[in-house]
């Protein structure tokens, strides 16, 4: 299976801040990747495809980059209902797998 | 709209199995795939298959073959997910998921862009 590795773990900005969230797949995955955000007791709902493919609806402050093995996610400007734990997923490979997860808080 | 409605919360023993459901409104059904996704407590996401609700194939993670059976129910376009032989790792919150894809070599993409609320399923004696 293609492990996902994600960096931070955790993180605290304040709002307006610029988060950046790494995903590192352990081969190639050229493009073939999804992140996702999980408010606190919520189900995840779907941000980004195809590694920078932002969802219908989704607000313009998030985007993401990165192809091969190594991704980013950013946040332009941190809003506090962005409070959340986000997961990057790849789909390159089955079974599909996900990273580890990134919780972000508000300082 | 679209929607995803799940079962409610199950408790089951060990040994035993389960089986929850999950009640898609608001597109064309067999247009989609439904993935199946759980998280145990206080972890992350595992995927754990999927079906196709057009065909009924078929396509589960390794570790959940022979464990895990994925059925629909076109005339109520409902997905099913059975559970065997539970064991008190398999407590854990159940989502299923509307997932979108193609697998077309030169456009190749797939995500789950609408969830259902999940359905908690704790497996204690």
């Amino acid at each position: 299976d293609i492990q996902m590795t994600q960096s931070p773990s955790s993180l605290s900005a304040s709002v307006g801040d610029r988060v950046t969230i790494t995903c590192q797949a352990s081969q190639d995955i050229r493009n073939n990747l999804n992140w996702y955000q999980q408010r606190p007791g919520k189900a995840p709902q779907f941000l980004i495809y195809a590694a920078s493919n932002l969802g219908s609806g989704v607000p313009s402050r998030f985007s993401g980059s990165g192809s091969g093995t190594d991704f980013t996610f950013n946040i332009t400007s941190l809003q506090s209902e962005d409070v959340a734990t986000y997961y990057c997923q790849q789909y390159d490979t089955f079974p599909l797998t996900f990273g580890g997860g990134t919780k972000v808080e508000i300082k | 709209q679209v929607q995803l409605v799940q079962s409610g919360p199950e408790v089951k023993k060990p040994g035993a199995s389960v089986k929850v459901s999950c009640k898609a409104s608001g597109y064309t059904f067999t247009n989609y795939h439904i993935s199946w996704v759980r998280q145990a407590p206080g972890q992350g996401l595992e995927w754990m298959g999927w079906i196709n609700a057009y065909n009924d194939h078929t396509r589960y993670a390794q570790q959940f073959q022979g464990k895990v059976t994925m059925a629909t129910d076109t005339s109520t376009s409902t997905v099913y997910m059975e559970v065997r032989s539970l064991r008190s790792d398999d407590t854990a919150v159940y989502y299923c998921a509307r997932t979108v894809g193609s697998a077309d070599p030169s456009y190749y993409y797939y995500y789950m862009d609408v969830w259902g609320k999940g359905t908690t399923v704790t497996v204690s004696s």
